[in-house]
């Protein structure tokens, strides 16, 4: 499709255990970020990929969030030993070039963890 | 508190009547966008305002920047029932350019038909 697409749309996992999102951007954007929101709550930025420089992780919560960028392209944010304060919805977007862009959103990973 | 924060949390009119949110922020920014989220998913783009603009127009749209005030409002004028949602405002800091946008906490608005 054309626009950010992420995978699962919902998961749920128990304590303890490690989870993966998914993000696969627009086709040609060269920035990719994930944000981090809680119920009812605005958006926490957490990590920004821009090209081949090195990321932006100046968001991540915890030494148990990581993510990385294979090929410029698809994004993978791994959270280990999850616990229940990692519920949220985990967004990704994309832009073209930079943060002073527009960014293009994904629908959203809804985490929850029992 | 965070950089970027709308006001009203909370905003309920009725179909046909105007609605304006308001943000404000705290360092110097080179850009203000705001977005619209639906039943909290994905967020769609609705307009990006320079910090060399003071106003800025995209159909129903109108937003107004005031670096001075560090400010800046959403105008949705001849509201519908469909244009229940949250709004955010996010900023590009000066500081932070090209890593990031901050965005505020929201402003839920309820149009009722």
């Amino acid at each position: 499709g054309a626009g950010v697409s992420q995978s699962p749309s919902n998961k749920v996992t128990e304590k303890g255990k490690d989870v993966e999102l998914r993000c696969d951007p627009i086709s040609g954007h060269t920035a990719l970020y994930w944000y981090r929101q809680s119920l009812g709550q605005g958006l926490e930025f957490l990590i920004y990929f821009q090209g081949n420089s090195a990321p932006d992780k100046s968001g991540l919560p915890s030494d148990r969030f990581s993510a990385e960028r294979t090929g410029g392209s698809v994004s993978t944010l791994t959270i280990q030993r999850t616990q229940q304060e990692d519920s949220a919805v985990y967004l990704c977007a994309s832009s073209l070039w930079g943060a002073g862009e527009t960014q293009y959103f994904g629908p959203g990973t809804r985490l929850l963890v029992l | 508190s965070q950089q970027g924060e709308e006001d009203p949390q909370a905003l309920s009119i009725q179909e046909g009547e105007n609605a304006t949110m308001n943000c404000s922020y705290k360092t110097s920014i080179n850009n203000l966008q705001w977005y619209r989220q639906n039943s909290g998913r994905g967020l769609v783009h609705l307009i990006l305002i320079r910090s060399n603009e003071r106003e800025k127009h995209s159909g129903r749209l109108r937003v107004t920047l005031d670096t001075s005030k560090k400010s800046s409002s959403l105008l949705i004028t001849a509201s519908r029932a469909a244009d229940t949602a949250s709004y955010f405002c996010a900023t590009d800091a000066r500081e932070t350019s090209g890593s990031r946008l901050t965005f505020g906490e929201g402003t839920q608005l309820t149009v009722n038909p």
